[in-house]
């Protein structure tokens, strides 16, 4: 079965530092993205970055960048720069290609961002 | 439109009664994804359309639940006879494609508050 793991529920960060957060994923796939979603109290879902597995190099979005480690299964979200408007809850998700495009969502990190 | 609409943006009912959320995808997107987050923030799959037919219905409850996406209409989920755990939040995404290097695009939810 395909599971999607954040074994962080709360995380916080200064204002202008650098947080990870962490997220691991099982699968049998070779052909699969990876996803970061920010829903900030408004509850929209945000795409901040996403990941082809083929791909080795990681992504990168202005201060956010992933550091995807396909054999250990492991997709972390680095966020640089920290600014209050990245407070949210960041869900990490998984999609495969053989699969129906459905989204299977990890359990989300609540991130709080310290002035 | 550019958006994907989700209409309303709350819904109160009390149990046992009838609840009929609806869905309009980017234009020019031919997949629609329903999506449920429940109150513990962990989404789940329900089904997904292409254009009118039925593409994914793995996710959908076997009672109580169905959906549609008529041409030229709102796609809509339905819900009867609802009980005390329908209350969620329930997202709409729309794609160009199934193909996960397509990403899925979020309406704003509705919240679905059964008493």
């Amino acid at each position: 079965a395909q599971t999607v793991t954040q074994s962080q529920p709360e995380m916080s960060v200064q204002e202008a530092e650098t947080v990870t957060l962490s997220c691991t994923y099982d699968t049998s796939e070779s052909d699969y993205y990876l996803f970061w979603y920010k829903q900030p109290p408004s509850r929209q879902m945000i795409l901040v970055i996403r990941q082809e597995a083929y791909k080795q190099q990681n992504a990168t979005e202005n201060r956010f960048s992933v550091n995807f480690q396909k054999a250990a299964k492991s997709f972390s979200l680095k966020i640089s720069d920290s600014q209050l408007g990245d407070a949210a809850m960041y869900f990490c998700a998984y999609s495969f290609s053989s699969n129906t495009g459905k989204l299977i969502f990890g359990q989300g990190t609540t991130l709080q961002v310290k002035p | 439109g550019e958006e994907v609409a989700q209409t309303p943006k709350h819904l109160v009912r009390g149990e046992g009664q009838k609840a009929k959320l609806y869905c309009a995808p980017i234009k020019g997107h031919s997949y629609v994804f329903w999506y449920q987050q429940v109150l513990k923030n962990e989404f789940k799959f329900l089904i997904s359309f292409q254009n009118e037919n039925v593409f994914d219905e793995t996710g959908m409850p076997k009672e109580r639940f169905s959906a549609k996406c008529l041409p030229n209409s709102p796609c809509s989920l339905e819900i009867q006879a609802t009980k005390l755990e329908d209350s969620a939040v329930y997202f709409c995404a729309s794609s160009q494609s199934f193909r996960s290097n397509q990403p899925q695009h979020f309406g704003d939810g509705t919240r679905l508050s059964i008493l």
